[in-house]
C-alpha cells in the first residue's frame, strides 16, 4: 500500500482568491498521477492524468504540475469562485490501482 | 460520456443482512472497481474486476465479495452486514490498464444499523 499524502486538509478561500495544494508521494515508479474533483452528492470528476517530470497540465483556471523527482504535484487554482468548493483528490496509478489521498476540501466563500 | 450508475444513493440495512450493491457502466469499459470512503480517510479499493468473471483483491477485502457475469456490471455483496461496514461506496471503471482515468459513479451510502 502506498501512502499517499494531500495538505491541508482543508481550506477556506475569498471568491476570487487564488489558491493551491499539494498532493506527495513516496515513489517515482508508478505509471501517472491523477487530480480528481468531488462535489458533494456527485460522481468524482477527473481533471488531468500526469505521467511526466515537469509536466504542467491547465483546464480554464485550473493548473497542475508533477514533480516525480521529489514525489509531488500542486494544484493551483487562480481567482477561485464558489463553483470550485468540492474536495480535490490526487491518486497514484501502479500497478492495477490507485491509490488515493485523503483529499484537500477547499470552501471558496462568497 | 462515461456513465457509471449505482443502484442506490442511500442504503439502510440491519446488522447480518446480506447486502448487494450494483454498478453498471455504458462504455464497455474492461476494468471495474470498487472502493469504500470513510472520513479522514482515502478511497480504499476492495475488489476490481479487469474481464468478465474475473476478480482481484484490493487492499480491503475481509467481508466483502464481488461478482461480474457481464461486462457492463459489477455487484459487491456484503455477506454479513457489519456495523464497521457503514460507509460511503464508490464504483469506478476504466477502459484499459491501471494508469488509465477511472470514471466514478455518485455513491452509495451505506448505513448498517
Amino acid at each position: 500500500i502506498l501512502n499517499v499524502e494531500q495538505s491541508p486538509q482543508s481550506l477556506h478561500v475569498q471568491e476570487g482568491d487564488s489558491t493551491n495544494f499539494t498532493c506527495s508521494f513516496p515513489s517515482s515508479n508508478f505509471y501517472a498521477l491523477h487530480w480528481y474533483r468531488w462535489e458533494t452528492a456527485k460522481s468524482p470528476e477527473a481533471l488531468f492524468v500526469m505521467t511526466l517530470n515537469g509536466d504542467e497540465k491547465k483546464k480554464g483556471r485550473i493548473s497542475a504540475t508533477l514533480n516525480t523527482k521529489e514525489g509531488y504535484s500542486y494544484l493551483y487554482i487562480k481567482g477561485s469562485q464558489p463553483e470550485d468548493s468540492a474536495t480535490y483528490l490526487c491518486a497514484l496509478a501502479t500497478g492495477n490501482q490507485f491509490y488515493f489521498g485523503t483529499g484537500t476540501s477547499l470552501t471558496v466563500i462568497p | 460520456d462515461v456513465k457509471v450508475t449505482q443502484s442506490s444513493r442511500y442504503l439502510v440495512k440491519r446488522t447480518g443482512e446480506k447486502v448487494f450493491l450494483e454498478c453498471v457502466q455504458d462504455m464497455d469499459h474492461e476494468n471495474m472497481f470498487w472502493y469504500r470512503q470513510d472520513p479522514g480517510l482515502g478511497l480504499r479499493l476492495i475488489y476490481f474486476s479487469y474481464d468478465v468473471k474475473m476478480k482481484e483483491k484490493g487492499d480491503i477485502p475481509e467481508g466483502y465479495s464481488v461478482s461480474r457475469e457481464k461486462k457492463e456490471r459489477f455487484s459487491l455483496i456484503l455477506e454479513s452486514a457489519s456495523t464497521n461496514q457503514t460507509s460511503m461506496y464508490l464504483c469506478a471503471s476504466s477502459l484499459l490498464e491501471g494508469r488509465d482515468t477511472q470514471y466514478f459513479g455518485p455513491g452509495t451510502r451505506l448505513t448498517v444499523l
